[in-house]
């Protein structure tokens, strides 16, 4: 079956540093990554889509200059916080997409998650 | 905009038994697909069942049946012979269709008694 890494699975980082995490489709081409924000206890909340080669489209209120998301190959996602801060502690998922190469179903697949904490 | 609204914040089974989650969602759109996923203390997101909103017939996977109601906007997931490892956090999820991103309700927690 489709799976999907991330990387790191747990991240501490002192407030005011970046840290990237990446997401990455093994054994498919994801020509479309999402990116979801989960707090404890709540739901997955979508951050921003990007597809391979393009610049990702974020959602209202993500703000973009703090959240870089770079799609720059078929198989590779990454999402950097920067300078980041306690309160973007949280719990980051990827899902990525083959499009229609996975079927009329456009079928997502989760990876694992990446739990950030800042210091 | 689409919105998913699961109204059981908490469910409880005892094993064995059968329980259903309640999801409703709102939309303008005719082609969409419906999902429920199962989120573990391990938090990895797992897919359960699937619905594509084109097709009639309720989808089925093992133990878990979907009830889907295309006219009330309604897509509630039946589990049968309720296991110890069925306990989780269960999202109720919306698909346009396309490749878009998912829109999830708020979750429902389902503990299993034994």
């Amino acid at each position: 079956g489709a799976v999907v890494s991330q990387h790191p699975s747990r991240v501490i980082c002192k407030s005011g540093t970046s840290v990237k995490i990446e997401c990455r489709s093994l054994d498919f081409q994801a020509t479309t990554m999402f990116w979801y924000r989960q707090f404890p206890k709540q739901s997955l909340m979508l951050m921003a889509t990007s597809n391979e080669g393009s610049k990702a489209t974020y959602e209202q209120g993500v703000e973009k200059d703090k959240f870089l998301i770079n799609h720059a190959s078929l198989t590779l996602s990454t999402l950097t916080v920067t300078s980041a801060h306690p309160e973007d502690s949280s719990f980051y998922i990827c899902s990525a997409s083959p499009g229609l190469a996975g079927g009329p179903g456009y079928e997502q697949y989760f990876g694992p998650g990446t739990r950030l904490t800042v210091t | 905009a689409q919105t998913v609204t699961q109204s059981q914040p908490e469910m409880s089974v005892q094993e064995a038994e059968t329980v259903t989650l309640s999801c409703t969602y709102d939309t303008s759109e005719s082609d969409y697909y419906l999902f429920w996923y199962k989120q573990p203390p391990s938090r990895q997101m797992i897919l359960v069942i699937r619905q594509e909103a084109y097709k009639q017939q309720n989808a089925t996977e093992n133990r878990f049946s979907v009830n889907f109601q295309k006219a009330a906007k309604s897509f509630s997931l039946k589990i049968s012979d309720s296991q110890l490892g069925d306990a989780a956090m269960y999202f109720c999820a919306y698909r346009s269709s396309g490749n878009t991103p998912l829109v999830f309700g708020k979750g429902t927690r389902l503990s299993v008694i034994a």
